[in-house]
């Protein structure tokens, strides 16, 4: 069946810099998506979300790109901080009605190096 | 801020013992749902409810029950623990829209030991 991808399984950049962590997706139909961090140990934390009307949607420090014609999805995160490292998991949205449910990829660990 | 909690952080059992995770939202949301998290595998759901009482298998729900008798409570059980049960298991809830913009919140979650 169709499911959500994530393309690296680590991502390592330097504090200050900008990061960007990549998601592919496979079904059309799908018309939201979300990005959720998960730091050791911890469950996973909404960060930011875009439904597949917009292709772009900022929050603090964070972008959400969506190109539906390639069906990719993006995070971006700018100036990234040591705080900032965890693993990050795209979902989209694969239901709709009242029984919303989400499908994830595997995750990317960003590494934050001081 | 929804918060949503789990009954324990850490469990350990033996085969055959019969475990119950439970799971409790306080911002009255309508869906909650059980999943799965194991290396390599991303989030596998297991159950979810989207109403008291009512309950629809996931992807995984072989060796699994769950229960639902109060809105804000949704429990995991697992009938005869195995080992291949062992797993980190998350419990989220959203709040039911018929938009297809329905956020999911998750708890802390619980990291089974099946030994």
């Amino acid at each position: 069946g169709e499911s959500v991808g994530l393309h690296l399984p680590t991502l390592s950049v330097q504090e200050g810099d900008n990061s960007i962590i990549n998601c592919a997706y496979s079904n059309s139909a799908s018309d939201y998506f979300i990005w959720y961090k998960q730091e050791s140990g911890k469950g996973p934390q909404f960060i930011i979300d875009i439904r597949s009307n917009m292709d772009k949607r900022q929050g603090q420090r964070v972008t959400v790109l969506l190109n539906k014609t390639v069906k990719h999805l993006s995070l971006q995160i700018a100036a990234t901080q040591p705080g900032d490292s965890a693993v990050y998991f795209c979902a989209e949205n694969w239901g709709g009605g009242a029984t919303n449910k989400l499908i994830f990829g595997t995750g990317t660990l960003l590494a934050v190096q001081p | 801020d929804v918060k949503v909690t789990q009954s324990s952080r850490y469990l350990v059992k033996r085969t055959g013992e019969k475990v119950f995770l439970e799971c409790v939202q306080d911002m009255d949301h309508e869906n909650m749902f059980w999943y799965r998290q194991d290396p390599g595998l991303g989030l596998r759901l297991i159950y979810f409810s989207y109403d008291v009482k009512m309950k629809e298998k996931g992807d995984i729900p072989e060796g699994y029950s769950v229960s639902r008798e109060k809105k804000e409570r949704f429990s995991l059980i697992l009938e005869s623990a195995s080992t291949n049960q062992t797993s980190m298991y998350l419990c989220a809830s959203s709040s039911g829209s018929i938009l297809g913009t329905d956020t999911q919140y998750f708890g802390p979650g619980t990291r089974l030991t099946v030994l």
